[in-house]
C-alpha cells in the first residue's frame, strides 16, 4: 500500500514569517494529496487538496505544489497567524481510496 | 448540510471488555472509512466501504476488530477482545465516490481509553 512520510514533525514560526511542510509518497498511482488541519481535541479538517493532473494550486494564504516525478508534495503558509497554530497532517490516496496519512507536524506560530 | 455523526464520544473500559461505536455518515456519501488516530500520530486506515461493500480493510486487526454496514448506510466498529494499545480515537468519515469529487469529511471521533 501506499506509505506517506512527512517531515518536520515539529515547526515554530514567527508570525508573518512562511511555514513549508514537506511530504513524499511512495505508490506512483497515488493521484490526490489533500491536507488537513486538526486543533487539539478536534476532528481533522480540509484546508487545500490537488490533484496529479496540476503542479500547484493556491486558496489566499495557503498553497500546495506536487512534484510528481520526485513523488513529493509540499505546504505553503504565508504571512502565518496565531490562529494557524494546529497539526497538519498531509495525504496521498488513488482517488479516495485507501488513503493514508503522513504522522503530521505540529505547527506552532509565535505572536 | 449535517455531517458525520459518531457515538459515543468517550469511552473507557477496562482490557479485554468490548466496546462498539456508531457512525451515520453524511446524506447521500456513498463511501465510509473507519480510521484509528493514536495520541501524536497520525490517522491510520481500518476499513473503507462502498455501500455495504469492504474496498479494503488490509490494516485492520481481524482477530480483534470488526465492522459492519449492512444496509449501506451507518456503521458500527466492534473491538472484542480490547487491549491497551487500541487507546485511541477512532474517526468515522465519508465521502461521495468516483472520480473528481475527493473530499473526505470527518467525523468528531470516539475516544477510547482502554485501562
Amino acid at each position: 500500500g501506499e506509505n506517506v512520510e512527512q517531515h518536520p514533525s515539529t515547526l515554530s514560526v514567527q508570525e508573518g514569517d512562511s511555514a513549508v511542510i514537506k511530504c513524499t509518497y511512495s505508490d506512483s498511482a497515488s493521484n490526490y494529496f489533500p491536507w488537513y488541519k486538526q486543533e487539539l481535541g478536534k476532528r481533522p479538517q480540509l484546508i487545500i487538496d490537488i490533484r496529479s493532473n496540476v503542479g500547484e494550486k493556491k486558496d489566499q494564504r495557503i498553497a500546495v505544489t506536487l512534484n510528481k516525478t520526485a513523488k513529493h508534495f509540499s505546504l505553503h503558509i504565508t504571512e502565518t497567524q496565531p490562529e494557524d497554530s494546529a497539526v497538519y497532517f498531509c495525504a496521498a490516496s488513488k482517488d479516495n481510496n485507501d488513503m493514508r496519512f503522513g504522522a503530521g507536524t505540529r505547527l506552532t506560530v509565535k505572536p | 448540510e449535517a455531517g458525520v455523526a459518531q457515538s459515543p464520544r468517550y469511552k473507557i473500559i477496562e482490557k479485554r471488555q468490548s466496546v462498539a461505536f456508531w457512525c451515520n455518515p453524511i446524506s447521500g456519501h456513498a463511501t465510509l472509512y473507519w480510521y484509528q488516530q493514536i495520541l501524536g500520530q497520525g490517522p491510520k486506515l481500518l476499513i473503507q466501504f462502498q455501500n455495504n461493500g469492504v474496498v479494503d480493510d488490509s490494516q485492520l486487526p481481524k482477530d480483534r476488530f470488526s465492522a459492519e454496514r449492512l444496509k449501506g448506510v451507518d456503521s458500527t466498529l466492534k473491538i472484542q477482545p480490547a487491549k491497551l494499545e487500541d487507546s485511541a480515537v477512532y474517526l468515522c468519515a465519508s465521502s461521495v465516490p468516483g472520480t473528481g469529487r475527493h473530499t473526505i469529511y470527518f467525523g468528531e471521533g470516539s475516544w477510547l481509553t482502554v485501562v
